[in-house]
Formats: C-alpha cells, sequence, structure tokens
C-alpha cells in the first residue's frame, strides 16, 4: 500500500518569506503522480501544482516549485515570497497513473499547518 | 475550473438516522467520483470510488451496508450514511474527474455531519 508522510504539523514564516514543506512517500509503483493541495479555513480543496513522476523537470506554479526526488521517494514544495493568503492546510497526495478502472483515488499525507507572520 | 458542488453543506441528524449527501459535477461529466472522509484536523481519507453505471468501490475498512453509494448519472454520485451514529460525524468530501482530464480531481466544498 501506498503511504504519505508528512513530519511537520505546523510550519511558520514571515511574510515575503521563503518557506519549504516536507512530503516522503512510499510506492512500488513507477509511474505516479503527486500533488500538493491547499485547503483553506473553508475546507476547500484547492489543488497547487502537480508532478508526473515520468517527469524529470521539477513542477513549478508561480511562487510555488516542487523538488522532486524519485529515487529518495521525496517530493518537498517550496512557497516563495509567501502572503498572508498562503496560510492553510497543506497536503500532499500521492496517486497511482490513471488505471482506467477508476481506481485511482488520492492517498493523502496528515499535512502541514502553514502559518504566516505579518 | 470545472465545479463541484456539495449538498447539503452541513447537516444534523438524529442517532439512528440516515442521512443522504449529494454531489454534483456542476460543468462537466464525470465518470468517476471519489468520496473521502476527514475527521477534525486530520488528513482526507478514500472511503470509495464511485463509478457511473456501476457498483462503488470500497477501500478496506469502509462497511458498504454502511455507506452506500449510488452514481446514477454522469452528473450525479450520492452517499447515504444508513443508520448514523455520533462516530459517523465527520466532514464528507467528494470530487470528481473529468473523462477527457484523467489527471486532476476536483474537490467539491464538503459536508459537516453531526450525529446527536
Amino acid at each position: 500500500a501506498q503511504t504519505v508522510t508528512q513530519s511537520q504539523p505546523e510550519m511558520s514564516v514571515q511574510e515575503a518569506e521563503t518557506v519549504t514543506l516536507s512530503c516522503t512517500y512510499d510506492t512500488s509503483e513507477s509511474d505516479y503522480y503527486l500533488f500538493w493541495y491547499k485547503q483553506p479555513p473553508s475546507r476547500q480543496m484547492i489543488l497547487v501544482i502537480r508532478q508526473e513522476a515520468y517527469k524529470q523537470q521539477n513542477a513549478t506554479e508561480n511562487r510555488f516549485s516542487v523538488n522532486f526526488q524519485k529515487a529518495a521517494k521525496s517530493f518537498s514544495l517550496k512557497i516563495s515570497d509567501s502572503q498572508l493568503g498562503d496560510a492553510a492546510m497543506y497536503f500532499c497526495a500521492y496517486r497511482i497513473l490513471y488505471s482506467g478502472g477508476g481506481a485511482d483515488g488520492l492517498t493523502f499525507g496528515k499535512g502541514t499547518h502553514l502559518i504566516i507572520q505579518p | 475550473g470545472a465545479v463541484v458542488s456539495q449538498h447539503p453543506s452541513r447537516v444534523i441528524c438524529k442517532s439512528g438516522t440516515s442521512v443522504k449527501i449529494e454531489c454534483r459535477s456542476l460543468d462537466f461529466q464525470a465518470t468517476t467520483m471519489f468520496w473521502y472522509r476527514q475527521f477534525p484536523k486530520q488528513s482526507l481519507m478514500l472511503m470509495a470510488t464511485s463509478n457511473e453505471g456501476s457498483k462503488a468501490t470500497y477501500e478496506q475498512g469502509v462497511e458498504k451496508d454502511k455507506f452506500l453509494i449510488n452514481h446514477a448519472s454522469l452528473t450525479l454520485s450520492t452517499l447515504t450514511v444508513t443508520s448514523a451514529h455520533p462516530e459517523d460525524s465527520s466532514f464528507y468530501i467528494c470530487s470528481a474527474r473529468p473523462p477527457r482530464d484523467t489527471d486532476t480531481q476536483y474537490f467539491g466544498p464538503g459536508t459537516r455531519l453531526t450525529v446527536l
């Protein structure tokens, strides 16, 4: 079974600074997806960034980037120029490559609560 | 972007009653929908995968007779919590996957269930 581990229950960063959230995972699959989701107090899950395991290039989305280390099974999220609106729970998630059988729900880590200090 | 709605957003019921939660994809057809459960300050846990026109696939440890899932159309999946008990109180979130964008799941806003 796949597992996703987020070892930082809570992180705090000054506004405009950079913060890195850690995530490791365990899988025997070679093809899969990794995601970072943000859950603000509204509880709505918002996709932050996605990485396909077969791609060596790290994904970036504006101020958000990942450091994907496939051999180490590590997938960290870097948030640059942190803003007050970034405050939320951040979940790392894993999914197998689309199997066609519908058996590709997400496996989530326990989350990291990100606090932005003004 | 794709929009997924859930109804109701909050529900309070008495122990022993059944509660139905709806998940709708508003601007796309979803052959597959997923149901997750989130306990307070905890992660999301996949409960089941709902495929249109066929039986749902339940994750290990999830009682299929307790959590009935029906995916009768390409835009609607329902989760019915039968004979609810206080331990079923939780936040239930659905997600839907468009057939042509198999990489992405779009999440609903969630339903807070409180069983008294």
